[in-house]
């Protein structure tokens, strides 16, 4: 499989300021990583997607200038949720593909008050 | 943009028992097929996965079913246990789209002592 390790697990933070959340790939370079987005109850909705040295792929309906991802290496990829609000609250993962299989970071709870 | 229909959302199954959990797509270009298992403030854990080209796949307690023409899969549980109790998610992605994957709703399993 891969390590997928996610920092910080859980943020609470002002409404109105940003938050960045990591994701690195432990044991292998990710080209290409994704971010998910899990209403309480809800599936998972992928976001983006992430690429070394390139801009991300968002997805339809994700506000690209709210949602920043940077890929600057291939183990890390970070998630700026900026001038968030209450509605951001939620829980972010992130994954990671290899060899046609995806793995999962342990995700960050954000609060935002 | 559902493309993966989950049912059912919820089930209570009896310590030893089994439970079957299935999942529908839409989309023939899906040729990779994971199940997810979510405990509570977690990231998904990739449970088991199977390819178009097997109709079966089993790992222990777990057992994958997959009919191509129906467009179904499944996921069995033999005697299941109260541990096993968590969110199951099916999801499925096409050679295309990598390790990008569409997700089912969820099914949330309870196993009762």
């Amino acid at each position: 499989g891969a390590v997928v390790s996610q920092h910080p697990s859980r943020v609470i933070c002002k409404s109105g300021t940003s938050v960045k959340i990591e994701c690195r790939s432990l044991d292998f370079q990710a080209t290409t990583m994704f971010w998910y987005r899990q209403f309480p109850k809800q599936s998972l909705m992928l976001m983006a997607t992430s690429n070394e040295g390139s801009k991300a792929t968002y997805e339809q309906g994700v506000e690209k200038d709210k949602f920043l991802i940077n890929h600057a290496s291939l183990t890390l990829s970070t998630l700026t949720v900026t001038s968030a609000h209450p509605e951001d609250s939620s829980f972010y993962i992130c994954s990671v593909g290899r060899n046609g299989w995806a793995f999962f970071g342990q995700g960050t709870r954000l609060t935002v008050v | 943009q559902q493309q993966v229909k989950q049912s059912p959302q919820s089930l209570i199954v009896q310590k030893g028992g089994i439970s079957i959990i299935n999942c529908a797509y839409e989309n023939t270009a899906f040729d990779y097929f994971p199940w997810y298992q979510q405990f509570p403030g977690k990231g998904p854990a990739l449970l088991i996965a199977i390819r178009p080209d097997v109709s079966e796949k089993k790992e222990g307690r777990f057992t994958i079913s997959f009919n191509k023409s129906a467009k179904q899969f499944s996921l069995h549980i033999m005697d299941s246990q109260p541990g096993d109790s968590a969110t199951y998610f099916c999801a499925a992605s096409g050679e295309t789209s990598g390790s990008r994957l569409t997700f089912g709703e969820g099914t949330q399993l309870t196993v009762n002592p």
